[in-house]
């Protein structure tokens, strides 16, 4: 039972244009969401996060965006440059210090 | 460096073994995690300490999975008589303790093969 899912295993974007990747959860408790994003061979590097009292939040070239009602949320990343080229995992928690629920990831690849 | 470390970076074992694996958190974080990813998966959850105490263990697949943090920073995972499903890569995380939501940092992850 998937309880944050990530449904596109994988993504090819130009460089220069928008990159969407979309999670789905299932947990109401949930109230924080973030995003991570993997290279081979390395450990998972937090990217940006969310608390479920906003419902967008941006850094530089990342946004997320989160839509309650929806269990819904996505990360943009504009422009996409081929360093982004990595596996994005979305992942969910209750609060305090519980355990990180991840998604499957989905492998983005930024063509030049 | 001064981020989560873990040892060995890869680990081939014949089925039947016993296994340890080790990790080194961010220094001051006393809160530790550890994860597991299989191939085409996203990490899941084993094991959570606050401290010296495991504060949440019931991600551990069974009873051959076992960890310890005796002094509240190094952690090690043991895994006792090995099968070939516990191939997979372990990754140890750490994180400040306290209230509000503190952000999870990531080792580079033991990669385990069960031959």
């Amino acid at each position: 039972d998937q309880q944050v899912k990530q449904n596109s295993p994988s993504l090819s974007v130009q460089e220069g244009r928008i990159s969407i990747l979309n999670c789905d959860y299932t947990n109401s408790m949930f109230d924080y969401f973030l995003w991570y994003k993997k290279y081979p061979a390395e450990g998972p590097t937090f990217l940006i996060s969310i608390s479920s009292i906003k419902d967008k939040n941006e850094d530089g070239r990342f946004t997320v965006f989160l839509n309650k009602s929806a269990k819904h949320l996505s990360l943009h990343i504009v422009p996409s440059q081929p360093g982004d080229s990595a596996v994005y995992f979305c992942a969910a928690r209750t609060s305090g210090n519980t355990p990180l629920v991840f998604g499957k990831g989905t492998r983005l690849s930024v063509i030049a | 460096g001064a981020g989560v470390s873990q040892t060995p970076s890869n680990k081939v074992t014949e089925k039947g073994k016993y296994v340890e694996l080790r990790c080194d958190p961010i220094s001051g974080h006393t809160a530790l995690y550890w994860y597991r990813q299989s191939l085409g998966q996203g990490p899941e959850f084993l094991i959570y300490f606050q401290g010296t105490g495991a504060a949440d263990d019931s991600g551990l697949p069974n009873d051959r999975f076992f960890a310890v943090r005796p002094e509240g920073s190094v952690s090690t995972l043991k895994i006792q008589r090995t099968e070939r499903g516990d191939s997979a890569v372990y990754l140890c995380a750490s994180s400040l303790a306290g209230q509000g939501y503190n952000e999870q940092f990531f080792g580079p992850g033991t990669r385990l093969t069960v031959l």
